[in-house]
């Protein structure tokens, strides 16, 4: 079965406010992570990444953090806009040749 | 100019048919990708080819056959379609295939395939 993530979860967020978007993993040989965001009608996109041996990244507005430790990975996003609804999707390189796929997180933002 | 580009956008076909889906990627990457996303928004990861050599192919059925005419193209064959094929197909690319460095994939906008 797959290893990362939970069935998709639902999450609704006051425009402004910071979202935090949480995902686990089970494969502690992973060695890469990424955070994709999907817009409907839309394929995924690209938004951060964060290699094993970091336990913090940031990026315009987001932040990837990591925790090997629990295997968990979150993604971070200040003063939400409403451009920011999408699904979210953590990513995990299997430390072979595969990226495994979470279930994805829904982002409300109430304007 | 879009960077990956599947046609159709939507594919609607009575079961036992055969269908093609194309892709096409203008980023010079190495790696393509099919994946396929059920109605749960759950993304799973088809077939794998660099440089036109596959690379990955996940279990599924042999109904579903990729082609990969050159690195920058990889198409999607699927004979005898079923009920249980319906949900949106992504092509994706990369630079690096996965396993070497970094591995960020660009997605196609999708193709709906809906059997009835």
């Amino acid at each position: 079965g797959e290893n990362v993530g939970l069935h998709l979860p639902t999450l609704s967020v006051q425009e402004g406010d910071n979202s935090i978007i949480n995902c686990a993993y089970s494969n502690s040989a992973s060695d890469y992570f990424i955070w994709y965001k999907q817009e409907s009608g839309k394929g995924p996109q690209f938004i951060i990444d964060i290699r094993s041996n970091m336990d913090k990244r940031q990026g315009q507005r987001v932040t990837v953090l990591l925790n090997k430790t629990v295997k968990h990975l979150s993604l971070q996003i200040a003063a939400t806009q409403p451009g920011d609804s999408a699904v979210y999707f953590c990513a995990e390189r299997d430390g072979g040749f595969k990226t495994i796929f979470g279930a994805g997180t829904r982002l409300f933002v109430k304007a | 100019d879009t960077a990956v580009s599947q046609t159709p956008k939507y594919l609607v076909t009575q079961m036992g048919n055969d269908k093609s889906i194309k892709c096409e990627q203008n980023l010079g990457h190495d790696t393509m990708y099919w994946y396929k996303q059920d109605s749960k928004k759950f993304l799973k990861i088809m077939f794998s080819y660099n440089n036109k050599e596959l690379i990955i192919n996940e279990t599924v059925p042999n109904r579903f056959s990729p082609k990969s005419p050159d690195k920058a193209h990889l198409n999607l064959h699927i004979n005898s379609l079923e009920l249980g094929d319906s949900a949106v197909y992504f092509c994706a690319s990369s630079h690096e295939p996965q396993g070497r460095g970094k591995n960020i994939q660009y997605f196609g906008a999708g193709t709906r395939l809906s059997v009835l």
